[in-house]
């Protein structure tokens, strides 16, 4: 069975102290690893999706990184707007194209 | 381009009551998604449509939840009798076809069973 285990549960930051947020999975194979962002009363909003070890991806001051047992989602200087909860999802290679989610990470940033 | 659209936003029923929910995914998008999202934690598939045939419904309680797909665009979401625990999100989501592609949400409708 596919496990997906965020650390930490909640994290609180002044603006501009930059921070990682941590992705531990357990799959079978891995298709694809998922990173949301879900604000209050939304849906998840896709951020990016990450293959195979060693790929990393960037968009604006997020970068996610993948090994084979974790992911790391990268927050450099945060602002007040980055607050919101990251959802880190894994896709496995048998069955169907289902995302596995994690609880999330409630992330507060502090003007 | 338009997003996932869900209707109604919000519902509050009585247990044992029933309750419909409409989902019109992404245009273009072969793959529908519904999941069930408790509140402090991740979504939960419930059930996966190819167009309009059903390829993953292994976590959806068959004996209260129903779904379908018709004509391969739009969903619809139903519980009967619904109960305490059902209260969540539910989410539909959509994707170009099956694969490691993304799926894009939509803003979900929230059910309150009292």
């Amino acid at each position: 069975e596919d496990q997906v285990t965020q650390s930490p549960e909640a994290l609180r930051l002044q603006e501009g102290e930059s921070s990682s947020l941590n992705c531990s999975y357990t799959v079978s194979g891995l298709r694809g690893l998922f990173w949301y962002r879900q604000d209050p009363g939304k849906g998840p909003e896709f951020l990016f999706t990450l293959y195979s070890a060693g790929e990393e991806k960037e968009k604006e001051r997020l970068k996610a990184t993948l090994t084979k047992k974790e992911s790391f989602l990268h927050i450099t200087a945060p602002k007040p707007e980055d607050s919101a909860t990251y959802l880190c999802a894994v896709q496995d290679r048998a069955g169907s194209y289902q995302l596995t989610f994690g609880k999330g990470t409630k992330l507060s940033v502090i003007p | 381009e338009a997003g996932v659209a869900q209707s109604p936003r919000y519902k509050i029923i009585e247990k044992r009551q029933s309750v419909a929910f409409w989902c019109n995914p992404i245009s273009g998008h072969a793959t529908l998604y519904w999941y069930q999202q408790i509140l402090g934690q991740g979504p939960k598939l419930l059930i996966q449509f190819q167009n309009n045939g059903v390829v993953d419904d292994s976590q959806l309680p068959k004996d209260r939840f129903s779904a379908e797909r018709l004509k391969g665009v739009d969903s619809t979401l139903k519980i009967q009798p619904a109960k305490l625990e059902d209260s969540a999100v539910y989410l539909c989501a959509s994707s170009l076809a099956d694969g490691a592609y993304e799926q894009y949400f939509g803003p979900g409708t929230r059910l309150t069973v009292t």
